[in-house]
C-alpha cells in the first residue's frame, strides 16, 4: 500500500497566518490527490481533488499543489473556522490511504 | 441538499456481528459508488470497502476481507455494511461517504461508532 506521511502532525497557529501542510507519498501518485479537512465529531469535507483543484464552495484562501511524491496544502490566512485537523489521501493505487493528518490548533 | 446519515453502531463482544445502515437523500443514489470509511478513536482515516453503482462490483481492505460485507439498495436509497467475526481492532466510527466521478469522496456522514469489547 502507499503510505502517506504528513509534516508536520500538529501546528500552532494565530488568526490571520499563512499555514503549510505537506504530503509525502511513498510512490509516484502523479496528481492522484486530496485534501479534506475534519473538526470534531463530525465527517470529513473535501476540500481539494487532483492536487489542486478547489472544491465547488471551499474559500479560495486554500489552495494545493504538487505532483509526483511531495504536495502542500496552504491556508494563505487562517480563519477561526479553519482550526481543525486535515488530511491528505491517494486515489492513484489500489486500497486509497490517507495519511495520518495533522492538527491545526490556535496559538 | 445531498444527506448521509448512519445508524446501527454500538457495543458488541468481541466476535459479534452488527449491521450499519447509510440512508442516502439529496441526490441520484443509483448513479454513484459509495463507500464506508473508520476512524478508530484518536486515530486518522481508513477506507474499508465500496460499491459500484448496481452492487456487482464490490472492493474491501485486507484487514476486513472475509468479515465485512458491503450491499446497497437502490430501490431504498441505502448502503449497508454487515461485519462479522468483529474484533477489538475495529473499534471506531464508521462513515458512509459518496465517490464522485474523480473517486474522491466529495460528501460523508456524520458517523456510527462501533465499540468491541473483549
Amino acid at each position: 500500500d502507499i503510505q502517506l506521511t504528513q509534516s508536520p502532525s500538529f501546528l500552532s497557529a494565530s488568526v490571520g497566518d499563512r499555514v503549510t501542510i505537506t504530503c509525502r507519498a511513498s510512490q509516484g501518485i502523479s496528481s492522484y490527490l486530496a485534501w479534506y479537512q475534519q473538526k470534531e465529531e463530525k465527517g470529513p469535507k473535501l476540500l481539494i481533488y487532483a492536487a489542486s483543484t478547489l472544491q465547488s464552495g471551499v474559500p479560495s484562501r486554500f489552495s494545493g499543489s504538487g505532483s509526483g511524491t511531495e504536495f502542500t496544502l496552504t491556508i494563505s490566512s487562517l480563519q477561526p473556522e479553519d482550526f481543525a485537523t486535515y488530511y491528505c489521501q491517494q486515489l492513484n493505487d489500489f486500497p486509497v490511504t490517507f495519511g495520518q493528518g495533522t492538527k491545526v490548533e490556535i496559538k | 441538499e445531498v444527506q448521509l446519515v448512519e445508524s446501527g453502531g454500538g457495543l458488541v463482544q468481541s466476535g459479534g456481528s452488527l449491521r450499519l445502515s447509510c440512508a442516502a437523500s439529496g441526490f441520484t443514489f443509483s448513479s454513484y459508488w459509495m463507500s464506508w470509511v473508520r476512524q478508530a478513536p484518536g486515530k486518522g482515516l481508513e477506507w474499508v470497502a465500496d460499491i459500484n453503482e448496481d452492487g456487482r462490483e464490490r472492493n474491501y481492505v485486507d484487514s476486513v476481507k472475509g468479515r465485512f460485507t458491503i450491499s446497497r439498495d437502490n430501490a431504498k436509497n441505502s448502503l449497508y455494511l454487515q461485519v462479522n467475526s468483529l474484533r477489538a481492532e475495529d473499534t471506531a466510527v464508521y462513515y458512509c461517504a459518496r465517490e464522485n466521478r474523480a473517486g474522491n469522496f466529495d460528501y460523508w456522514g456524520q458517523g456510527t461508532l462501533v465499540t468491541v469489547s473483549s
